[in-house]
Parts: C-alpha cells; structure tokens; sequence
C-alpha cells in the first residue's frame, strides 16, 4: 500500500499550459505539504494545509494555486506554466503539523518546454 | 530567517572507512531530521533528534544533536556502496514547518 501517492509521475509540456498534480495520502494525517526540488536538489516548502486549511503560503507565483478537497488530498495546479517550473514536485504528510516526522510521496518531474 | 547549511556538499569516499556530515542552523530549534534520498526517489526518514545531547543509531548510521551549538553529526561507520545517496538534513524552525539543509551527495566507491 503506497502511503503518498502522487500523479503523474512525470509531467512534460509546453511553456504557457496549465497543468494538475494530484496528491493522496491514506495515512489519515492532518496536514500535507507541497514542496519544489530543483536541479541542485534544493528542496523548499510551498504550502502547507491542515485539516483542508492553508497554513503554510511561501512567496510562490499566484500561478500555483493549492487545493485541499479533504484532508487527505491536496492536488496542486499550475497556470501559465514557465520553463524555471521545471522541478521534481514533492508532496509530503504528517499528523499535526511539522513537528511530526513527514512522509513524503514518490515525486512528480515536471519538465517546461 | 531559520537557515541550515551541510557540509560538506558532496562526499566520495571509500567502502570502509568512517565520515562525519554536518548539519548547521541558524537559530533555535530542539527538533531536527534526517533524511536520505536515493537517485530519482523519495525522501525516507532517518532519524528525529528531539532534544540536546540526542544520539540515534541505525546500522552504520549514527546522528547527534547539540542544540546549544545548533549542529547535528550523520557519523558514517565502514562505509558500504548501498549508502550512496543524497542526505539531508531538516530544523523544525517553530514556525510550523520544516527548513531543509542544502544536502549532502554521498557516493561510496569500492
């Protein structure tokens, strides 16, 4: 049984489009993270939701918008989308906050052409 | 702003021998985290240190925190090839989230 699941696994497509990446967990954690790893393997938090609720907001483009249907989902959609988006995306869950160890799902690579 | 820096960036090193990664923050936290990341794979957790003087070991894995000297210690004993990946290390900045270290490459050759 896969804890985060995320899709897709990888993401090609061109400058300018909208895209989704849909995250799921079955753990029955309260808040699930989004996060951006680059090519230098930086890996930052984007948002941050709790029992469907933004906690965490970093200084992201309004292009990503983060949507949290229940608390076991946390799907993340990109507008307009530029070739510096190109990263492996990260969603991560935890019970209650960050202080609790984070699972962290398998990654969606996202490529801009 | 909380940061965390490792050192160092990359590591090669050979089957056997032992080395120390270094995980620096910049302010006050009393919970950090040890993650170990494989080419094109996930982030598994290692260890949690939650308090000073904390000292968790796994295998040839051993992590230590000093709170007071904000800096935690991945101790690698006799080296073997399947430890070759990226480590990282993340501080619970109080803020309800997690600030990860910059990462440590490691690659064991024989």
């Amino acid at each position: 049984d896969t804890a985060v699941s995320q899709t897709p696994k990888y993401l090609v497509t061109q400058m300018g489009n909208d895209k989704s990446i849909k995250c799921e967990q079955n753990l029955g954690h309260d808040t699930m993270y989004w996060y951006k790893q680059d090519s230098k393997k930086f890996l930052k938090i984007m948002f941050s939701y709790n029992n469907k609720e933004l906690i965490i907001n970093e200084t992201v483009p309004n292009r990503f918008s983060p949507k949290s249907p229940d608390k076991a989902h946390l799907n993340l959609h990109i507008n307009s989308l530029e070739l510096g988006d190109s990263a492996v995306y990260f969603c991560a869950s935890s019970p209650r906050g960050a202080k609790n160890i984070q699972y962290f799902g398998a990654g969606t690579r996202l490529s801009v052409l | 702003e909380l940061k965390v820096e490792q050192n160092p960036l990359f590591l090669s090193m050979q089957e056997g021998k032992n080395y120390t990664i270094y995980c620096n923050y910049s302010t006050t936290s009393d919970r950090l985290y040890w993650y170990r990341q494989d080419p094109g794979k996930s982030l598994e957790s290692l260890f949690v240190l939650l308090s000073n003087g904390a000292v968790k070991q796994e295998g040839r894995l051993m992590a230590s925190l000093d709170t007071k000297a904000r800096l935690s210690t991945l101790h690698i004993t006799a080296a073997v090839h399947d430890l070759s990946a990226t480590y990282f290390c993340a501080v619970d900045g109080n803020t309800d989230k997690l600030i990860f270290g910059t990462g440590t490459r490691l690659q064991v050759f024989p």
